[in-house]
């Protein structure tokens, strides 16, 4: 299974932007990119997710370097209810045509008031 | 929609005995999957079903049972359970088609077995 490296933790100000980093140096032709988070006490929520292109939805932008060895999650305006734990995790297609999500650690994010 | 609900959120046993939790969907979604967290850790996948009346093993499987009778109804056994199964169990289940790629979580249900 290819592996992601975040760092464990980081910190921001409220409304102010964060930039995520993630590593992906084994990732592989087909495997997506994805993020999810987990606020506290409940179920991880999707994110985003891109394969080589930069990608905007309402909640984040992803950026993909160009040899998609790495990639940044982007919150635009950090807001107390982003505090989580985000995961950058690499979607991988399995033989049944299923995918499973392969969690790291992830990072917490801290938001300062 | 209620989308992933589990049954029960909390739940203490004693070594050794059994007990299955429940998981159901109402999105119509062919995916199911279900996760173990451990404190500090992301979540580990146990078992997983791409349709009614299929199952497959994850990545830690063992000491665990599942079964997709229904499709909207995933169940994840424990036989015997042991201190090592304590955990937060969380539930999910996607879309089978590849425009939607999202996997969808229940609420999770915490498990402590003494």
């Amino acid at each position: 299974d290819a592996k992601t490296t975040q760092p464990n933790s980081m910190e921001s100000n409220e409304e102010e932007p964060v930039h995520l980093p993630c590593n992906h140096s084994t990732i592989s032709g087909t495997d997506y990119i994805h993020w999810y988070r987990q606020l506290p006490s409940q179920g991880p929520e999707y994110v985003i997710h891109g394969l080589t292109s930069n990608v905007n939805n309402r909640m984040a932008s992803l950026a993909i370097a160009e040899d998609r060895k790495s990639s940044t999650l982007i919150l635009h305006r950090a807001t107390l209810r982003d505090a989580a734990v985000y995961y950058c995790i690499l979607r991988e297609i399995s033989s049944d045509s299923s995918y499973k999500l392969i969690f790291g650690s992830g990072t917490r994010l801290l938001v300062r008031p | 929609n209620a989308g992933v609900t589990q049954t029960p959120k909390f739940r203490v046993l004693k070594t050794g005995q059994s007990m299955t939790l429940l998981c159901a969907q109402d999105m119509n979604h062919e995916y199911m999957y279900w996760y173990r967290q451990d404190p500090g850790m992301g979540l580990r996948l146990i078992h997983y079903s791409v349709g009614e009346g299929t199952t497959a093993k994850g990545e830690v499987p063992d000491g665990y049972n599942v079964s997709r009778l229904k499709k909207q109804n995933f169940l994840l056994g424990l036989e015997s359970a042991a201190p090592s199964q304590t955990s937060v169990y969380f539930c999910a289940s996607r879309d089978q088609s590849w425009v939607y790629n999202e996997q969808f979580f229940g609420p999770g249900t915490r498990l402590t077995v003494l």
